[in-house]
């Protein structure tokens, strides 16, 4: 069974920093980009990142671009999200996804149960 | 990158049908075949329903269907049932190595 299953959330000050973890299963996980997606509460979802299946390609939108990284593990199996300066604006769910084909930017078609981050003093 | 504009609601009795459009610009929807669907319950991940436009995954029912025209998007589905009451959001590659979802589209079966 493909299956991602993330951690590392929790409750952290603005400008601190925290690094989301999604252990891949079930799939050849180098075949794959992958991708970070956030949603904020009783918002729609919005994308933070993508990664080839190398691992030597990123992308981030502007809004984290410099202060978020993303990396990948293919001999672990497991996708990273490092974020850092966090904002209170950064408070989602985390989901980490598989991305149906080589792209970052084809569907994503399995997704992990996500991770909630609260940024707050 | 601006979101894509879809109905904030559309609504259908079962086994009719609904359409849900989204609607981006030339720099996005109307560029590239890279919209794709998703289908959220609450408090459940986005499930992939469409992508590439017009393609279904393996398992989705063939009661959804995908298209484009110009700068929008839609997403239709076909013999409405209780199940496919959830919100839905599309996606789009919007240049600039960026992806750029929707705002969403409460979908309710009365």
């Amino acid at each position: 069974e493909v299956q991602l299953l993330e951690s590392g959330g929790g409750l952290v000050q603005p400008g601190g920093s925290l690094r989301l973890s999604c252990a891949a299963s079930g799939f050849t996980f180098s075949t794959y980009a992958m991708n970070w997606v956030r949603q904020a509460p009783g918002k729609g979802p919005e994308w933070v990142s993508g990664i080839s299946g190398s691992g030597g390609s990123t992308y981030f939108p502007d809004s984290v671009k410099g202060r978020f990284t993303i990396s990948r593990d293919n001999s672990k199996n497991t996708l990273y999200l490092q974020m850092n300066s966090l904002r209170a604006e950064d408070t989602a769910v985390y989901y980490c996804a598989k991305v149906s084909g080589v792209h970052y930017y084809y569907g994503m078609d399995v997704w992990g149960q996500g991770t909630t981050v609260t940024v707050s003093s | 990158q601006s979101a894509l504009t879809q109905p904030a609601s559309v609504s259908g009795s079962p086994g009719q049908s609904i359409t849900i459009s989204c609607t981006g610009t030339s720099s996005d929807v109307g560029s590239y075949n890279l919209v794709s669907w998703y289908q959220q319950h609450p408090g459940k991940a986005p499930k992939l329903m469409i992508h590439e436009v017009s393609d279904r995954p393996s398992g989705v029912s063939n009661r959804f269907s995908g298209s484009k025209s110009g700068n929008t998007a839609s997403l239709t589905i076909s013999g409405l049932q209780a199940e496919d009451e959830a919100d839905y959001y599309c996606c789009s590659y919007a240049g600039s190595s960026t992806l750029v979802f929707g705002g969403g589209t409460k979908l309710t079966v009365l």
